[in-house]
């Protein structure tokens, strides 16, 4: 297994410019969900999944779009980027939400907004 | 919110030394998990453990030993005799749909 794959790895965009982060896992896991990790606030959760067709908005939403079209993906949109949204993403998933199960994670990406 | 705390934002150790974590953590529920995860240098998240809250048994691995304590909503980690391996920053997390973590800890262990 594969596990939790994310890409690109690293990316700068100018402000006001799209994009999408990818992510894909092959456990066949129902939960998956984003997460922004800034120094010194941990990991804030932006979107989650519990199943394909559904998603959920997190603690940190704005400015940020996901779609569940498959168990296996789940892409992260920013739709205008802005310098705030620098920041290490990390995409995570797990058999089952609420913790009867371990949270996997990707490797991240690192992104920068000039 | 449900939040968790961690109140120390930075420890430094010196090798051998012991050092604990803590986490503090909000919940209504009666029924409820607990993690912990470890971040290195190399920036990965390592899990190191997860707790319910039906036990309230300390738990040992090797050098790590994690006291979970209902009465006061805590959830805290020690390292036995730490090596410098062990720098990293120390996360721990409530697990939910809604899925909180701590500030996070930076542990530096000198030589």
């Amino acid at each position: 297994n594969a596990g939790v794959t994310q890409t690109p790895k690293f990316q700068v965009l100018k402000t006001g410019q799209s994009m999408t982060l990818q992510c894909a896992q092959d456990m066949n896991h129902e939960y998956m969900s984003w997460y922004r990790q800034d120094p010194g606030m941990g990991l804030r959760l932006i979107h989650y999944s519990v199943g394909a067709g559904i998603t959920d908005q997190g603690e940190v939403p704005n400015g940020y779009n996901v779609s569940r079209s498959t168990t296996e993906d789940f892409p992260l949109r920013l739709l205008s980027a802005a310098p705030s949204q620098t920041s290490v993403y990390f995409c995570a998933s797990s058999y089952i939400a609420g913790g009867d199960h371990e949270q996997y994670f990707g490797p991240g990406t690192r992104l920068t907004v000039t | 919110a449900q939040k968790v705390t961690q109140a120390q934002t930075e420890i430094s150790v010196v090798e051998k030394e012991d050092v604990t974590l803590d986490c503090v953590y909000e919940t209504r529920d009666t029924t409820y998990y607990l993690f912990w995860y470890k971040q290195p240098p190399s920036g990965e998240l390592v899990f190191l453990i997860r707790r319910n809250s039906f036990d309230e048994q300390n738990e040992i691995s090797g050098r790590y030993s994690w006291n979970f304590q209902k009465s006061t909503s805590s959830f805290n980690f020690t390292i036995t005799a730490s090596q410098v391996v062990d720098s990293a920053v120390y996360f721990c997390a409530r697990p939910n749909n809604d899925m909180r973590f701590g500030a996070g800890t930076r542990l530096t262990v000198k030589p």
